[in-house]
């Protein structure tokens, strides 16, 4: 069974720096390319980043410079450091697997970390 | 530029169908693209992939209930035989070269 467990998030003043991280198990984590998607409080899904299986990396422009996705593939993990938080960074963190055939398509999601930025 | 544009809401009755719309702008009417959905307080779960042809895979677990349909740049989501765990909000995405879009989402309200 795919799973995705998110972890990290908490409350943090703009500013500061936080790390993410998700936690993949029941696929060859490897092979996958993986993203991560936010969500603010009562508003809808936004891309962040992606990086590929041979490590193509991609930010959305409102995360660029700030944001640094990494992942390692011995630890079936991936990462999301995010540095220089804002106030409208605040959000759900979601980590994505992307599909194999397609890995433009989202096929797992994980549960999701809430990150607050807040002084 | 690539945009995703969906309804902000939809409602049917319990046991009827609904059909949910995801256009794509101008120029990418050949992209496929994912729906998703989003039920109350939890993460998104993958439904299906719908191509411009109208070809359709579908995720894990997904009930017949669930299908998908094209023309032109519209995309649709079709739910029938509709249960009270069907509402939730749904989200259409797409892709390119090193970016990724999703639609504003749809609330659907089962009465």
């Amino acid at each position: 069974e795919v799973q995705l467990v998110e972890s990290g998030g908490g409350l943090v003043k703009p500013g500061g720096s936080l790390r993410l991280s998700c936690a993949a198990s029941g696929f060859t984590f490897s092979s996958y390319s993986m993203n991560w998607v936010r969500q603010a409080p009562g508003k809808g899904l936004e891309w962040v980043s992606s990086i590929s299986s041979s490590r193509y990396i991609y930010y959305a422009d409102s995360v660029k410079g700030r944001f640094t996705i990494s992942r390692d593939n011995a630890k079936n993990s991936l990462y999301l450091q995010m540095n220089s938080l804002r106030a409208e960074d605040t959000a759900v963190y979601y980590c994505a697997r992307g599909a194999e055939s397609a890995p433009g398509i989202f096929d797992y999601w994980g549960q999701g970390s809430l990150v607050t930025v807040s002084s | 530029q690539l945009v995703l544009t969906q309804s902000p809401s939809a409602s049917a009755s319990l046991g009827a169908s609904v059909q949910l719309t995801c256009t794509l702008s101008s120029g990418h009417s050949t992209y496929a693209i994912a729906w998703h959905q989003q039920q109350p307080e939890k993460g998104p779960r993958y439904l299906m992939k719908l191509n411009s042809d109208g070809s359709h895979s579908k995720g894990d677990g997904i009930p017949d209930r669930f299908s998908g349909s094209s023309s032109g740049a519209e995309r649709y989501l079709t739910i029938s035989s509709l249960q009270s765990e069907d509402e939730a909000d749904y989200y259409c995405q797409t892709w390119d070269t090193g970016i990724q879009v999703f639609g504003g989402g749809t609330k659907l309200t089962v009465l």
